[in-house]
């Protein structure tokens, strides 16, 4: 049972426009969420990340937001480049838990 | 340079015949784990572990073995491999399993099952 979900499989956008990119979970004692990027015969890295007790982190370009009650968080990329076309992972994890659950991943395409 | 280690980056096997993973990092991370991911399902977790001779199992252990015998390998074993387990693996690890501790990823090893 997938418990973090990105319902988008890909995603395309303009260069210099903004990138949404959306994650839901289904575990509301999740507290913990983080974004990986991942490009093609390479593992993920770190982007960002956002703790429950937040509604939005941002560093730079990238922007997390949550909404807990709807239990959804997005990602926002301002301006687009090209070098940001890779999938995109969410990820989720409790305080009181030592598993990490990610979710199916988002290619995003920036169009130059 | 900080990294995760793993090998091999390719193998291609058959059926029943015992091979290992290995990963490695130099970073003196505590937390490390092994993930699988596969067309449709993401990433996921197959065992973890919080320190040296602490493994636990993931959503996904069947089939697979860990040891945690030095704090910085931790070797994924696959005793009888099936065709199921043709996957992309990656090993990743963190300086602990606390919030805000981000993995680091090694950069896969691809896994065909014959």
């Amino acid at each position: 049972d997938q418990q973090v979900k990105q319902n988008s499989p890909s995603l395309s956008v303009q260069e210099g426009r903004i990138s949404i990119l959306n994650c839901d979970y289904t575990n509301s004692m999740f507290d913990y969420f983080l974004w990986y990027k991942k490009y093609p015969a390479e593992g993920p890295t770190f982007l960002i990340s956002i703790s429950s007790i937040k509604d939005k982190n941002e560093d730079g370009r990238f922007t997390v937001f949550l909404n807990k009650s709807a239990k959804h968080l997005s990602l926002h990329i301002v301006p687009s480049q090209p070098g940001d076309s890779a999938v995109y992972f969410c990820a989720a994890s409790r305080n009181t838990g030592n598993q990490f659950y990610f979710g199916t991943g988002t290619s995003l395409t920036v169009i130059p | 340079e900080a990294q995760v280690t793993q090998n091999p980056r390719y193998l291609i096997t058959v059926t029943g015949k015992k091979l290992t993973v290995t990963c490695s990092q130099n970073m003196n991370h505590e937390y490390m784990s092994w993930y699988r991911q596969d067309p449709g399902l993401g990433l996921r977790q197959i065992y973890y572990s919080m320190n040296v001779e602490v493994t636990d199992k993931g959503d996904v252990p069947e089939g697979y073995k860990v040891s945690r015998k030095e704090k910085r390998n931790f070797p994924l074993i696959l005793e009888s491999p099936s065709p199921n387990q043709t996957s992309l693996y990656f090993c990743a690890s963190s300086l602990s399993r606390g919030l805000g501790q981000p993995q680091h990823f090694g950069d896969g090893t691809r896994l065909s099952i014959l």
